[in-house]
C-alpha cells in the first residue's frame, strides 16, 4: 500500500528556520517525483514545488521560487520542504503528493500525505 | 498565473446528478489534456478522483466523470450520495514548470 507520512504540527516564530518531512513507503520513493502543496487557512491549493528522489532534480513554481528549499534522502525514502527565515503568511497547511508515473510532469498527483499544519506566530 | 476559477459552491440532490465547472484559458485547460479533480472531506487530505479529464483511479466510483470543451473542464457526479459532499478542486498542466489548480467548489448534498 502506497503511503506518504507527514511530519507532526509546528509552532514558530516569525524569523525561526522549519524543516518538515514526508516518507514514503510501499513503492520505490527514489523513481516518483514528490511536490509539495500549500492550503492556507479557509482557502485552495497552491502547487510548491517538485522533486524526483533518485537525482534531487527539483523544480519550483515561480510563486514560491526563492521562497523554500525542496529537498530529499532517497536512502530513507523522505522529502523535505525547508524554510531559512519563515512569516506570518507562511501560516498553512502543507502536503506532500506523488506524482504518478509515466505521463508528463506536472499533470496530477495520486498519492497525497496526511498534511502538516504550520503555524507562525510571534 | 490566476487560478482556475470554480463556482464557489454547488448542490444537488440525493440521487440527483450535479457537475461543477473549471474555467481556464487556452495556456491551462484548453491547451492540454491534463486536467484532474480532487476532493477534500474537512481536515482531511485531498483525493485524486480524475485525472487526464476523464479517468478514474481505480477504486472511484464510475459515479463521477470528467470532460471537456474548450477552456472549461467539467467534473459531474451521478447518483449523489451523502458521502460525496466535500469541496472539489480542479488542476490543470499548465506549461512547463507550472500546475494550477482552481479555488475550490464547496458540494452541498441536500
Amino acid at each position: 500500500e502506497v503511503q506518504l507520512v507527514q511530519s507532526g504540527t509546528e509552532v514558530k516564530k516569525p524569523g525561526e528556520s522549519l524543516k518538515i518531512s514526508c516518507k514514503g513507503s510501499g513503492y520505490i520513493f527514489a523513481n516518483y517525483w514528490i511536490g509539495w502543496v500549500r492550503q492556507m487557512p479557509g482557502k485552495g491549493l497552491e502547487w510548491m514545488g517538485i522533486i524526483y528522489p533518485a537525482d534531487s532534480d527539483t523544480r519550483y513554481s515561480p510563486s514560491f521560487q526563492g521562497q523554500v528549499t525542496i529537498s530529499a534522502d532517497k536512502s530513507i525514502s523522505t522529502a523535505y520542504l525547508h524554510w531559512s527565515s519563515l512569516e506570518a503568511s507562511d501560516t498553512a497547511m502543507y502536503y506532500c503528493a506523488r506524482h504518478p508515473p509515466d505521463t508528463t510532469l506536472l499533470t496530477s498527483f495520486d498519492y497525497w500525505g496526511q498534511g502538516t499544519l504550520v503555524t507562525v506566530s510571534s | 498565473q490566476s487560478a482556475l476559477t470554480q463556482p464557489p459552491s454547488a448542490s444537488g440532490s440525493l440521487g440527483q446528478s450535479v457537475t461543477i465547472s473549471c474555467t481556464g484559458t487556452n495556456s491551462d485547460v484548453g491547451g492540454y489534456n491534463y486536467v484532474s479533480w480532487y476532493q477534500q472531506h474537512p481536515g482531511k487530505a485531498p483525493k485524486l478522483m480524475i485525472y487526464e479529464v476523464s479517468k478514474r483511479p481505480s477504486g472511484v466510483p464510475d459515479r463521477f466523470s470528467g470532460s471537456k470543451s474548450g477552456n472549461t473542464a467539467s467534473l459531474t457526479v451521478s447518483g449523489l450520495q451523502a458521502e460525496d459532499e466535500a469541496d472539489y478542486y480542479c488542476g490543470s498542466y499548465a506549461g512547463s514548470n507550472n500546475l494550477l489548480f482552481g479555488g475550490g467548489t464547496k458540494l452541498t448534498v441536500l
